[in-house]
């Protein structure tokens, strides 16, 4: 097991600027998961998906966002237009099942200028 | 939906010694999981310890262990001779067991220092 694997680390952008970021989950694990994270705050849930199937979406994700899990394995988050109140660390992390513990990664962290 | 309440920021405690961080929730399932997550500072988030609604006995690992009271909706984490690499937020995390709303809620957690 190599671990839940987010890319970047870190992302500074100006406001208005598109982003992407990506989550490889650990191998087999068919739920994978978003989740922001704001400083001092407890993560909140963004979206799930069960293979490549977007099964649920908070009120959190507005029409800016968008993920995606083409062929069940990564997945990508893009933000489009980016506001001041993007500024989060964007958490994945992947399951085997649906009632198995999530393994989370290292998070990308958005700083918006 | 859930809610999960850490009301306490900050707690503190002296290596080799017992803290206790404290968890309330609210629900209207009656079948979930409890767990605890550790986020060390710029780290990645760790699984401490699960709890199964179901089962009555509190689970242990090592020297976390929990105390669950299912009617009083209370999930308390106790870490017993505590070391400086316990130092972290502690997350208290809810799930429910019945796959609509598949996803965890944390409480706002909590900062722990270990004092040397």
């Amino acid at each position: 097991d190599t671990g839940v694997s987010q890319d970047p680390r870190h992302k500074i952008t100006k406001r208005g600027q598109n982003v992407t970021f990506r989550c490889d989950p650990i191998s087999e694990h068919n739920r994978l998961y978003w989740y922001r994270q704001t400083l001092g705050q407890g993560p909140e849930f963004l979206t799930y998906f069960q293979n490549e199937a977007q099964l649920e979406k908070s009120r959190l994700l507005s029409d800016r966002f968008s993920a995606e899990r083409p062929k069940g394995s990564f997945s990508t988050l893009e933000i489009q237009r980016t506001e001041q109140g993007d500024s989060a660390m964007y958490l994945c992390a992947s399951s085997l099942q649906v009632n198995q513990p999530q393994h989370f990664g290292d998070g990308t962290r958005l700083s918006i200028l | 939906a859930q809610t999960v309440t850490q009301s306490q920021p900050e707690m503190s405690v002296q290596e080799a010694e017992t803290v206790t961080l404290s968890c309330t929730y609210d629900t209207s399932e009656s079948d979930y999981y409890l767990f605890w997550y550790k986020q060390p500072p710029s780290r990645q988030m760790i699984l401490v310890i699960r709890q199964e609604a179901y089962k009555q006995q509190n689970a242990t690992e090592n020297r976390f262990s929990v105390n669950f009271q299912k009617a009083a909706k209370s999930f308390s984490l106790k870490i017993s001779d505590s070391q400086l690499g316990d130092a972290a937020m502690y997350f208290c995390a809810f799930y429910p067991r019945t796959g609509a709303n598949s996803k965890l809620t944390f409480g706002k957690g909590i900062t722990l220092s270990v004092r040397p």
